[in-house]
């Protein structure tokens, strides 16, 4: 069966700008969750959502937002970009929210 | 200090050795506790996970978990250069895999 989908899988933005990050889960799946990878503090969570409510936070800020829509399918946001917003941002699905989660591919986001 | 603590590396080894990787954790509520493999450019595999303290073996991986010293190990039996990677420890504070807390990663070369 398919996977974890992102998109896009690479992104170049400018400081300033915002920027909008896909997630589609695996089929059936109704648990979505975000992280950002950076070489140096590694992955970190950024939030959760299950049947389109936010289940749980991490300690960014407010710039960063998502949302889940009624096929399970993800979005998340970042405004106002920073230079160390450039990261790996990894989106990850599970059946429900205490069973496995399957990473996808990740989208690699540089800001310059 | 970071709530989970892991060795960067690289931890080089020739193939057939065993191989230990180890994190350490300062909260004492962690009760979950996962091993990951990242190969570059890919998102995380789950390998394996247990509950609370103890021993799991599944085929060539082995992971441990000591509570009482907040340590966890994963071993590597016969490893492979198939085996090279970034291995990360995981863990949460709720049941499954919510909100996970992740060590930056260990990167393990397996030379033929």
């Amino acid at each position: 069966k398919a996977g974890v989908t992102q998109t896009p899988r690479y992104l170049i933005k400018t400081r300033g700008q915002q920027v909008t990050l896909s997630c589609s889960p695996i089929s059936g799946h109704r648990s979505v969750s975000w992280y950002q990878q950076t070489p140096g503090q590694g992955l970190q969570f950024l939030f959760e959502y299950f049947s389109e409510t936010q289940r749980n936070k991490g300690n960014f800020p407010g710039r960063f937002s998502g949302r889940q829509f009624s096929n399970s399918r993800s979005e998340m946001n970042v405004s106002t970009l920073e230079l160390g917003d450039s990261a790996l941002y990894l989106c990850a699905s599970s059946l429900k929210m205490d069973t496995e989660a399957f990473f996808g591919q990740g989208t690699r986001l540089t800001v310059v | 200090q970071k709530e989970v603590e892991q060795d960067p590396g690289p931890l080089s080894v020739p193939e057939g050795a065993i191989v230990s990787l180890n994190c350490t954790y300062s909260n004492s509520a962690f009760q979950y506790f996962m091993w990951y493999r990242q190969y570059s450019r890919k998102g995380p595999e789950l390998l394996m996970y247990t509950y609370s303290s103890g021993n799991k073996e599944d085929g060539r991986f082995t992971a441990q978990v000591d509570k009482s010293s907040k340590y966890i190990s994963l071993f590597i039996r016969d490893s492979q250069p198939s085996d090279s990677a970034t291995y990360l420890c995981a863990m949460t504070l709720n049941t499954g895999f919510q909100k996970l807390v992740f060590g930056t990663g260990t990167r393990l070369l397996v030379s033929p």
